[in-house]
């Protein structure tokens, strides 16, 4: 039972580029989440998927997308990097739609220079 | 915007002191306030959470206080470990519509004890 994985562990890309975060959860859970951490900023949701098929915006979502392949799988989309998408990515899930309790990724660590 | 305000930003304990770290929200309409836990390279996990109608929760010797007037929550570390080192957040629960809720995170508070 691994929980939730995440793939890169790290990453770094030039400004334009694109890539695709993965997200994967073996718990069963219907929620999951994405997440960025900024020092000093706390953790801010990005996207989220209540159950599978359904996604919606949280609170910085520009320029990001999301896709729930399916019950298990929610990944985040970088179209064109910005130097302000450096951050530490964070997937989490959770049984119920945003249930308080959130199991959470190890993290991705991404710089775009 | 939906806030959750946490401080101090940083705390230095001796072993065995008690860290206090202090949570203040103005949306009435949160329902659940857990607290998670965070060591450095690792994600977040869930240490301890507390629904608005009970004052106070304990797990071992963390304490959550819940001050539902004044609209504060608090954590309480008593006989605090090195092993306590680590950054904690608290957090909200919100409905935000078409069944869904969603957690409002705290800025965090690093917690260092010293031996």
């Amino acid at each position: 039972n691994a929980g939730v994985t995440q793939t890169p562990k790290f990453q770094v890309l030039k400004t334009g580029q694109s890539m695709t975060l993965q997200c994967a959860q073996d718990m069963n859970h219907n929620s999951m989440y994405w997440y960025r951490q900024d020092p000093g900023m706390g953790l801010r949701l990005i996207y989220y998927s209540a159950s599978e098929g359904t996604t919606d915006k949280g609170e910085v979502p520009n320029g990001y997308n999301v896709s729930r392949l399916n019950k298990r799988e929610f990944s985040l989309r970088l179209e064109s990097a910005a130097p302000s998408q450096t951050s530490v990515y964070f997937c989490a899930s959770s049984a119920a739609p945003g249930g308080y309790e959130q199991y959470f990724g190890p993290g991705t660590r991404l710089t775009v220079t | 915007q939906q806030q959750v305000k946490q401080s101090p930003q940083s705390l230095i304990v001796q072993k065995g002191g008690i860290s206090i770290i202090n949570c203040a929200y103005e949306n009435t309409a949160f329902d659940y306030f857990p607290w998670y836990q965070q060591f450095p390279g690792k994600g977040p996990a869930l240490l301890i959470a507390i629904r608005p109608d009970v004052s106070e929760k304990k797990e071992g010797r963390f304490t959550i206080s819940f001050n539902k007037s004044a609209k504060q929550f608090s954590l309480h570390i008593m006989d605090s470990q090195p092993g306590d080192s680590a950054t904690y957040f608290c957090a909200a629960s919100s409905y935000s519509g078409a069944g869904s809720y969603q957690l409002t995170f705290g800025k965090g508070t690093k917690l260092s004890v010293i031996p």
